[in-house]
This record gives C-alpha cells, sequence and structure tokens, in this order.
C-alpha cells in the first residue's frame, strides 16, 4: 500500500509569484485534505476536496485554490505569493469525507517565499 | 468556534519513564473526535491515538493511553517506558462530526525530549 506522497520537498519563489504543489492520496482514499503550518504552530486547515468538489474551507483567501483529479490525486495553487505564505504545506488523505476516517499526512512541501 | 490549547511549549523525559501532554480545547458540540498525532524531525504527521467523545472509556494503543475528561474538555497523553524515538513534536487535534466537518483544528504542539 502506497502511503501519501507529495511533491516537490522544498520551493522558493519570489512574492508575488504563483505556485503549484501536489500530493498523491493513499490508495483507496478518495478525500484529500490541505494544512499550511508556519513554523512553530500547529497546521491550519486550507481546503478539503472529496470526489474532485471542494468540500470545506478554512479561513484563507481566494488566492488559494485547489483541485482533485479523477484518480483523487489533488494540487494546491496559490497565486501572488506572498512572504507570509512561506510554510510547510501538508497534505491528509482519508477513505472518505466526514470524521470517522483518520487522516493520514504526506511528508509536507517546503515552500519558501523571498 | 472550537479550539486547542497546548499549555506545554517543551517537554522533556528519561528514558524509560512516563510523560504526561496536557491538551485542552472547547467545543459547543457533544460529538466530536480528538486526536494525538507526533511529528518527528523528518515532518511526516503520523497518528498517535485517537478518541471518540461519545465513548466513555479512554483510548490505548501500546505505550500510549489518553486521559480524556469530556465534561472537562481536557485529553492528555500518557507516554509510557518512554523510547528515544518518541522524541518529536506531539499536536492535540480535534474535528467535528458528520458531513464536511472532517477538517482538524491543532494545537501548537508540545516539543518532547528524550534523554538518554
Amino acid at each position: 500500500e502506497t502511503g501519501v506522497t507529495q511533491s516537490p520537498t522544498h520551493l522558493i519563489k519570489t512574492r508575488g509569484q504563483q505556485v503549484t504543489l501536489r500530493c498523491s492520496s493513499q490508495s483507496g482514499h478518495n478525500t484529500v485534505s490541505w494544512y499550511q503550518q508556519a513554523l512553530g504552530q500547529g497546521p491550519q486547515f486550507i481546503f478539503q476536496y472529496y470526489r474532485e468538489e471542494e468540500n470545506g474551507r478554512g479561513n484563507f483567501p481566494p488566492r488559494f485554490s485547489g483541485l482533485q483529479f479523477p484518480n483523487y490525486s489533488s494540487e494546491l495553487n496559490v497565486n501572488a505569493l506572498e512572504l507570509d505564505d512561506s510554510a510547510l504545506y501538508l497534505c491528509a488523505s482519508s477513505l472518505d469525507s466526514g470524521t470517522t476516517d483518520t487522516q493520514y499526512f504526506g511528508p509536507g512541501t517546503r515552500l519558501t517565499v523571498l | 468556534a472550537q479550539t486547542v490549547t497546548q499549555s506545554q511549549p517543551e517537554m522533556s523525559v528519561q528514558e524509560a519513564e512516563t510523560v504526561t501532554l496536557s491538551c485542552t480545547y472547547d467545543t459547543s458540540e457533544s460529538d466530536y473526535y480528538l486526536f494525538w498525532y507526533k511529528q518527528p524531525p523528518s515532518r511526516q504527521m503520523i497518528l498517535v491515538i485517537r478518541q471518540e467523545a461519545y465513548k466513555q472509556q479512554n483510548a490505548t494503543e501500546n505505550r500510549f493511553s489518553v486521559n480524556f475528561q469530556k465534561a472537562a474538555k481536557s485529553f492528555s497523553l500518557k507516554i509510557s517506558d518512554s523510547q528515544l524515538g518518541d522524541a518529536a513534536m506531539y499536536f492535540c487535534a480535534y474535528s467535528g462530526y458528520g458531513g464536511s466537518q472532517g477538517n482538524l483544528i491543532f494545537g501548537k504542539g508540545t516539543k518532547l525530549s528524550v534523554k538518554p
């Protein structure tokens, strides 16, 4: 069974640029959630995708957007990057949406915005 | 809005001893889930233990157990026979129940050091 994978591992961008982060969910999982973890903080929920539709969103501006594909992999897109977007971005997959299913996390993508 | 508070930024324990990490939360819901996640320096978040609020029995996973006090909204993690590999950031997390409530709300974490 393949776990959750994310790419790239590290990324450096400059302010104003756009970035795309990728996540492959664990085999059999149809739900992907994205979290932003600033240095020294706990992860904060960005949004969740369930069967290719957004299924809940945290307190993040519209320049944070996402996609989920038919194979349930997912992308997180961030436009007009700001310095405060520097963080570890985690994705987590679960068997189904809702709270009864445990979320399994990927290793994260470290984004640095200069 | 639900919140999760971890009041111990750092903790230290001697190898083979027991340590307890504290977590309190605030919610108006009666049904929910609570979790402890471990994040080693390699950064991959790993589920340690999970507790359903409707279950009175405290969850246990090998050396890890919780003390769930629903009325006090307290959810502490006890690690027995601590091992060097237990050194990590530990996050307490809350999840609502039902529908699209599957997002996790995390505390700020407790950094656990294990001394040989």
